[in-house]
């Protein structure tokens, strides 16, 4: 299946600090979304990004497809943008998502 | 548009006993996904279902788990004589398709096994 593996694991930040959360992924893949888990245990949809660039406030993306990676990137970071942030990608057909572990962001006020 | 239902949001059973888990998908989705989150880990693919049909439950634990999706209503995981390893938050997702579009997922169930 594919591998999806997602960097740093981990990511501290003091608020208004800038991050990039980074997905790479060892197959071909034609959904691609970016998801945060809030504390609370919700999972929040960021981005559906098979590819190129989007932007939603302080947030973006980026997904290259052909060189398999995607990139999630955070300005002017918030407290109340501390969790988890997951990439999940979907093959032609497949189905099911395939997550990576995640990012765990903290953010300090 | 109401997003994806999870009911009950919180579940609590002892050992031995069953869990019954219910996902109502977005409107105009018919492709239903369960995932399962163990403590401290990500998400894990368990089975896709279509209305009435599994397409795919290569995630599925052999024995003890079933997944459906009825016709009508909601779509149900099923656990028989819950383990303490069962303890986890299940999410179900939802899509138009199988393929191109976004999976939005439910705020899930939490079920602890004392």
């Amino acid at each position: 299946g594919i591998q999806v593996e997602q960097s740093p694991p981990d990511l501290i930040l003091q608020e208004g600090a800038n991050s990039t959360l980074r997905c790479n992924f060892s197959d071909s893949v034609n959904n691609l979304q970016w998801f945060h888990q809030n504390p609370w245990g919700q999972l929040i949809n960021l981005f559906y990004i098979p590819s190129g660039t989007k932007q939603n406030g302080r947030l973006s993306a980026t997904t290259v497809a052909t060189e398999r990676y995607s990139l999630l990137y955070i300005s002017s970071s918030q407290t109340t943008d501390s969790g988890v942030y997951f990439c999940a990608l979907r093959r032609t057909n497949a189905g099911k998502s395939t997550f990576g572990d995640g990012t765990t962001l903290t953010v300090k006020p | 548009n109401a997003g994806v239902m999870q009911n009950p949001r919180h579940l609590v059973r002892r050992r031995g006993q069953e869990a019954r888990l219910r996902c109502s998908p977005m409107k105009g989705h018919s492709h239903v996904y369960w995932y399962r989150q163990l403590p401290e880990e990500g998400l894990k693919f368990m089975v896709y279902l279509q209305k009435e049909n599994i397409i795919d439950e290569s995630g599925m634990p052999k024995e003890r788990f079933s997944a459906e999706f009825p016709k009508e209503g909601p779509s149900i995981l099923r656990i028989q004589q819950v383990v303490r390893g069962d303890s986890a938050a299940y999410f179900c997702a939802s899509s138009e398709d199988r393929s191109v579009n976004e999976q939005y997922f439910g705020p899930g169930t939490r079920l602890t096994v004392t």
